[in-house]
């Protein structure tokens, strides 16, 4: 049963810049969350979705807008990237959309905004 | 301002130490998770405490939830260099998976 796989790993962007980041749920799970990390602070929740739907949002811009997939895959796309989106962005899937079904996280995409 | 306040916020011990981390809030929690986090790695979770005054544990790590579920503490018994991360508190407003984490705190093991 392979984990949740996220890419890529490490990016660097230009301010104004788009960019899209990559998750690839764990086997058989259909939700999954976005967040976003700022060094040495912890994951601040973006958004979730479940089946192909987007279901709950944290206190982010519209600029950073998502995609579920047909196999659950996700998508994370940012737009007009600034120097404060600098951050690791994780993604976590589960089997269903609530805390006892339980979280797996992925490893991150570092995102360097210059 | 943090509906999770963990502290200390930084940690620097010595291999064979014991330590304490804590994790308060004014708000009453259904439950509470506990996470650790690996440099260039995602969370793991630890553990979930659900009962007011409930302790559990795993290996040398102790965890406890208040009574009044509104705070909870981590301690490690013979901090270990593996031991060495972030941890992190989480919980969860409507059992959805929307998870509010802390802020963390960097553990530092020693060898």
């Amino acid at each position: 049963e392979t984990g949740v796989t996220q890419s890529p790993t490490h990016l660097i962007k230009t301010r104004g810049q788009q960019v899209t980041l990559r998750c690839s749920s764990q086997s058989g799970h259909n939700t999954v969350s976005w967040y976003q990390q700022a060094l040495g602070q912890g994951p601040q929740f973006i958004f979730q979705y479940y089946r192909e739907e987007e279901n709950g949002r944290g206190n982010f811009p519209p600029r950073f807008s998502g995609l579920q997939f047909p196999n659950y895959s996700s998508e994370l796309n940012v737009n007009a990237l600034e120097l404060d989106d600098s951050a690791l962005y994780l993604c976590a899937s589960s089997p269903q959309h609530a805390l006892n079904y339980g979280y797996t996280f992925g490893s991150g995409t570092r995102l360097t905004v210059v | 301002t943090q509906l999770l306040e963990q502290s200390p916020q930084f940690l620097s011990i010595q291999e064979g130490e014991n330590l304490t981390v804590y994790c308060n809030s004014s708000s009453v929690f259904s439950s509470l998770q506990w996470y650790r986090q690996e440099p260039g790695e995602g969370p793991v979770l630890l553990v979930t405490v659900v009962t007011g005054g409930e302790v559990k544990k795993l290996k040398r790590l102790t965890f406890q939830f208040g009574d009044a579920r509104k705070d909870s503490s981590l301690h490690i018994t013979a901090a270990q260099t593996g031991d060495t991360g972030l941890y992190l508190c989480a919980f969860d407003p409507g059992n959805t998976g929307k998870l509010i984490f802390g802020q963390g705190t960097t553990l530092q093991v020693k060898p």
